[in-house]
């Protein structure tokens, strides 16, 4: 299975912050590459699919990047309701694998 | 808008087998697949397959085969997903999703399943 890394596993960040969070794939996944929210107490919500699709009612302030192994989610000015655990998820290889999630709070 | 409704939340002794439902409205049931995911504080998210909704057929995570069997019935909308031979280790909130092209995009709200004697 391929594995996926994030990075950090907890990150600290001020309201209008600009925020970027990692997520590594163990080999290319040719950017087959989902960002999902997750708010306490809450199933999971997509944001972005193939790496830099803007799932529909999503705010432009989330964005995707990246390609191979190595993927970035942007927040540009975050905002209070962002505060969430984040996960990457790949699909370009069976089975579909998550990261562990990186958990955003409010500094 | 898209809805899945999982049903309510299990119980269950070890040895014994569980089926949770997902109802799907919003959108025409047998034009996606239903995926189904597994999370734990210990081993975070898991996939564990999906359903095509309109032929039946399953594809599982090597790791969940013998464990879970997925279902549908057409005709009210629903996934299923038995679970059996229960274990503590099989303890988790369990989500049901609606998938278009492998991309899991509406998720039900998940159902708590214990496993406990």
């Amino acid at each position: 299975d391929i594995q996926m890394t994030q990075s950090p596993s907890l990150l600290s960040a001020s309201v209008g912050d600009r925020v970027t969070l990692s997520c590594k794939a163990s080999q290319n996944i040719y950017k087959y590459l989902n960002w999902y929210q997750q708010k306490l107490g809450e199933a999971p919500k997509l944001l972005i699919y193939y790496t830099n699709s803007l799932q529909t009612g999503i705010p432009s302030r989330f964005s995707g990047s990246g390609s191979g192994t190595d993927y970035t989610l942007t927040i540009s000015s975050l905002q209070p309701e962002d505060v969430a655990t984040y996960f990457c998820q790949q699909y370009n290889s069976w089975p579909n694998t998550f990261g562990a999630g990186t958990k955003l709070e409010l500094k | 808008q898209v809805q899945l409704q999982q049903s309510g939340a299990e119980l269950a002794k070890p040895g014994s087998s569980v089926k949770i439902s997902c109802k799907a409205s919003g959108y025409t049931f047998t034009s996606y697949d239903i995926s189904w995911i597994k999370q734990t504080t210990g081993q975070g998210l898991e996939y564990i397959g999906y359903i095509n909704t309109g032929s039946g057929g399953t594809y599982y995570n090597e790791k969940f085969k013998g464990k879970a069997t997925l279902t549908v019935d057409k005709s009210s909308s629903t996934a299923f997903m038995q679970l059996s031979s229960l274990t503590p280790e099989d303890t988790a909130v369990y989500y049901c999703a609606r998938q278009e092209l492998r991309v899991p995009d509406y998720w039900g709200q998940g159902v708590m399943v214990t496993v406990s004697s």
